[in-house]
């Protein structure tokens, strides 16, 4: 069982680069969001998604692009990265509206 | 706007010793709550959710909850800690239309100590 996909598992980039972390769920779920975990803040919700085609802000999205065309598939776009954003990002999807089943992160680093 | 508080950054218990760990809400509604255990072997689990009924609710592992909207409370309970529950754990609350929007607290560190 597959599960949450998150790739890469680590990741560094340069002050300014764009990326795109991916997250795919194999388990047919409508919800599908990120989060970012920094120490001390808990888990901060960036975009999330209740279905293909429809998405929406979360805590924290400047900074952030997201996009949903297929059910499986939920990738977060990094436009011009900064420092700041140096973080673990979780991919969790759901059946249900709250996060169910959660990817194994990625870290990343911005210099 | 919504938000969760989790007044213990951390706590300590002993083996077989029972446990609370706290948690307030702020949500103009009715909201859905739920608690999150992030350990490192196992990654980021639902242990209980609580959306409307029976204000206490069971979850896994032995964990419950009660739900108390006279205090915004949502505090998780374990008569018996074992070793293994030490982790970090997160209360959320689900907000806007439906609840999608899970919005966690910062979370309780726990350690048990022998």
């Amino acid at each position: 069982n597959a599960g949450v996909t998150q790739t890469p598992k680590f990741q560094v980039l340069k002050t300014g680069q764009s990326m795109t972390l991916q997250c795919a769920q194999d388990m047919n779920h409508e919800y599908m969001s990120w989060y970012r975990q920094d120490p001390g803040m808990g888990l901060r919700l960036i975009h999330y998604s209740v279905g293909a085609g429809i998405t929406d802000q979360g805590e924290v999205p400047n900074g952030y692009n997201v996009s949903r065309s297929t059910t499986e598939d939920f990738p977060l776009r990094l436009l011009s990265a900064a420092p700041s954003q140096t973080s673990v990002y979780f991919c969790a999807s759901s059946d249900e509206g709250q996060p169910q089943h959660f990817g194994d992160g990625t870290r990343l680093s911005i210099l | 706007a919504q938000s969760v508080t989790q007044p213990d950054i951390h706590i300590t218990v002993s083996e077989g010793a029972s446990l609370e760990l706290r948690c307030n809400y702020s949500y103009g509604a009715t909201p859905y709550l739920f608690w999150y255990v992030q350990s490192p072997g196992q990654g980021l689990q639902l242990l209980l959710k609580y959306f409307s009924g029976d204000t206490l609710v069971q979850g896994i592992k032995g964990f419950e909850a009660e739900f108390k909207r006279s205090q915004s409370s949502f505090n998780l309970r374990k008569p018996s800690v074992h070793w293994s529950d030490a982790a970090e754990y997160f209360c959320a609350v689900g907000a806007g239309t439906g609840g999608f929007k899970t919005i966690f607290g910062a979370g309780t560190r726990l350690f048990v100590k022998a």
